[in-house]
């Protein structure tokens, strides 16, 4: 167990339809991340959190929208799904912004299957 | 922009070694990080360098050079179970990680 969770592990849903990812960092960690991971992709940075402010954008749908909360949990939003949508949604956690010696620490995903 | 590049995939045998190479390109620098990734699973940490130079931990030892925008992996003494992708990641001054495709790894016997 890494530290980070992500709820749930596996999603099936249907076109059209919108979904809520959620993460809980790591204890003390104010650093939350969010990659996707399509078949055969590199893991593609979606956005980045840091003690409920948003840091980093990288290329994020606008039909995706995330936040942190004050108890620095984090949701992922992914609504008008379409089935390229269909992918591995990482979450990853850091003490601060830049990982330093520790890295950032992932959670097991959210397999999110668009069908 | 930023740019990393690294072979998509590599094979070797069980108990020798293998350098797995990572060029970058980033704007502001602040570490590599090296993870390993098995097929539907979350990755890993391997390494991380910020500075130049040779970071060795038990079979794994990671490499930096700054100025050529350069690492590498080296595994030695490999194992069936190294068989995996590994990813080479920069995180820029913005704390924003960003990942090279990944090098599939195929151990044989």
């Amino acid at each position: 167990d890494s530290g980070v969770t992500q709820t749930p592990k596996h999603l099936i849903t249907a076109t059209g339809q919108r979904v809520t990812l959620r993460c809980s960092p790591r204890s003390g960690d104010l650093s939350v991340y969010w990659y996707q991971q399509s078949l055969d992709q590199g893991l593609q940075f979606l956005i980045q959190y840091y003690n409920g402010e948003e840091r980093a954008k990288g290329n994020i749908l606008e039909r995706f929208s995330a936040q942190q909360f004050p108890d620095l949990h984090s949701e992922l939003n992914l609504s008008s799904l379409e089935l390229g949508d269909s992918a591995l949604y990482f979450c990853a956690s850091s003490a601060q912004t830049g990982g330093g010696n520790y890295g950032y620490t992932f959670g097991s995903g959210t397999r999110l299957t668009v069908v | 922009g930023q740019n990393i590049d690294q072979p998509t995939e590599m094979t070797a045998t069980e108990g020798a070694i293998v350098q797995i190479n990572c060029t970058y390109q980033t704007s502001g620098f602040n570490g590599l990080f090296w993870y390993q990734q098995h097929a539907g699973e979350a990755p890993t940490f391997l390494s991380y360098n910020v500075l130049d130079g040779l970071e060795e931990k038990g079979r794994f030892s990671s490499f930096l050079s700054r100025s050529k925008g350069y690492s590498y992996l080296l595994l030695k003494e490999l194992q069936m179970k190294d068989s995996a992708s590994y990813l080479c990641a920069v995180s820029n001054q913005g704390g924003k990680l960003i990942f090279g495709q990944g090098t599939e790894l195929s151990v044989k016997p």
